[in-house]
């Protein structure tokens, strides 16, 4: 089992609709999550971090954390054509410091 | 959250040879981490660059092939050895200033070796 698991895609979204990214990790001991976005040809860019269960909003992005289930869910709100790219989930374990990524899920908005 | 200017942005370079990638981060950082990034595939931690001692590697890298410094909280370097054409990936560094603020990326280096 990967460690961290995601749906590689594409995800294909028309303008407008909302984007939903999922992923699943296999350390119960994971504490921290973060969200990452990733255009062709360049760096990630942090876009949501995570801690508690619950959702957590920030403009367009909510992130969803389920650590019974362990699980993480990243919502688009009015995709924009702009949001296509390759999403990251990335979760830190307890005590670690470093983040393991996932393979990415690739979300294509379709005007 | 913390800026990291990464150089050279890219590079080709001849089998057998060594390249050395350098991250320079705006503020003081308690980590830095060098990951790989192949061609449509995820991100693979090469390791963690620890100031003051050596660095931490993963499993299936090491030191001999990819050393790194970090002399301060500010710089650390990767040094891609003895390359070959599996060698050619783009490397990424990335820095936190704390553990729960998110972690940073440089630009990336794309490396092509021939």
């Amino acid at each position: 089992q990967k460690e961290v698991e995601q749906n590689s895609g594409p995800l294909s979204v028309p303008e407008g609709a909302i984007a939903s990214l999922n992923c699943t990790y296999s350390d119960r001991g994971s504490q921290s999550f973060f969200w990452y976005r990733q255009y062709s040809g360049k760096s990630p860019e942090l876009i949501m971090s995570i801690y508690s269960n619950g959702d957590k909003e920030d403009g367009r992005f909510t992130a969803q954390l389920n650590k019974a289930s362990q699980y993480v869910s990243l919502l688009i709100r009015d995709s924009q054509p702009s949001d296509s790219a390759t999403y990251l989930c990335a979760p830190r374990a307890q005590g670690a410091q470093k983040l393991v990524f996932g393979q990415g899920t690739r979300l294509t908005i379709n005007p | 959250s913390a800026v990291i200017s990464q150089k050279p942005s890219r590079d080709i370079c001849q089998r057998g040879t060594s390249l050395t990638i350098q991250c320079q981060v705006d503020s003081q950082v308690t980590m830095m981490f060098w990951y790989r990034q192949q061609p449509g595939q995820s991100l693979t931690l090469i390791a963690t660059a620890n100031q003051g001692s050596e660095a931490t590697y993963e499993s299936g890298f090491v030191i001999d092939k990819f050393p790194i410094s970090r002399p301060n909280l500010t710089f650390s370097t990767l040094t891609v050895s003895n390359m070959s054409p599996e060698d050619s990936s783009i490397y990424l560094c990335s820095a936190s200033a704390q553990r729960d603020y998110g972690y940073t990326f440089g630009s990336g280096t794309r490396l092509t070796v021939v």
